[in-house]
């Protein structure tokens, strides 16, 4: 099993809802990732977790909160999002923190 | 921070021909990766690469550490090589993977 699954694939939010992004691998991965990408831009790194810390945050706002409940799950609570927040969510997993990188396929979010 | 520079930033082939893409970057590397992006926002690792050359199918890479440049080469394009290709590189040590701005591959049927 060579896959990360996230869900949803589609969010639609208003400025005061609260949602979450889950993020799902089974590859016995250490090191999980999630990523920002607007349209045609390269993915932004918001947050790493190593052996299920939090070992980079990437000056990311507070209104958004990762969590890693163990090591095969990684979430992203969304709360007061902005407009400018609408993006595709990209989750990603590795071994290790200089391994190969696997995606998953994505949250397209619109914030309205 | 390390700098990622890829050409060209778009590219039109014909279904059949070759291409080289290239990933230049400003500082010494021990992890370099290759995606692509489809039109459908999926990536895909196809290579991690921080020195040496490897083949997989279509689609061979070579870098060239002490130069600071790596090449990606797809041979003999489809329709479905389309999308953005990305070189993605951390400089030595613990550190995250910075990704260049992308190549925007368009193959033509």
């Amino acid at each position: 099993d060579t896959e990360v699954t996230q869900t949803p694939k589609h969010l639609v939010m208003g400025m005061t809802n609260k949602k979450s992004l889950k993020c799902e691998q089974h590859m016995g991965h250490r090191a999980m990732y999630w990523y920002k990408q607007k349209a045609k831009k390269p993915p932004e790194l918001m947050f790493v977790y190593s052996y299920e810390k939090l070992s980079i945050n990437e000056s990311v706002p507070s209104r958004f909160s990762p969590e890693c409940p163990n090591s095969s799950l990684l979430n992203l609570h969304l709360h007061a999002l902005q407009p400018e927040d609408s993006a595709l969510y990209l989750c990603a997993s590795s071994q290790g923190r200089v391994e190969k990188l696997f995606f998953g396929s994505g949250t397209q979010l619109s914030v309205l | 921070g390390i700098q990622v520079e890829q050409s060209p930033p778009d590219l039109i082939l014909q279904e059949g021909a070759n291409s080289t893409l290239r990933c230049n970057f400003s500082d010494s590397v021990n992890n370099l990766q290759w995606f692509h992006q489809n039109p459908w926002g999926q990536l895909i690792n196809l290579f991690y690469i921080p020195s040496g050359t490897k083949q997989n199918g279509r689609l061979s890479a070579t870098t060239v550490a002490t130069e600071r440049y790596s090449l990606l080469y797809i041979s003999s394009s489809q329709t479905t090589d389309s999308g953005v290709y990305f070189c993605a590189v951390a400089p030595s040590g613990n550190t995250p993977l910075v990704f260049g701005k992308g190549t925007r591959l368009s193959v033509i049927a």
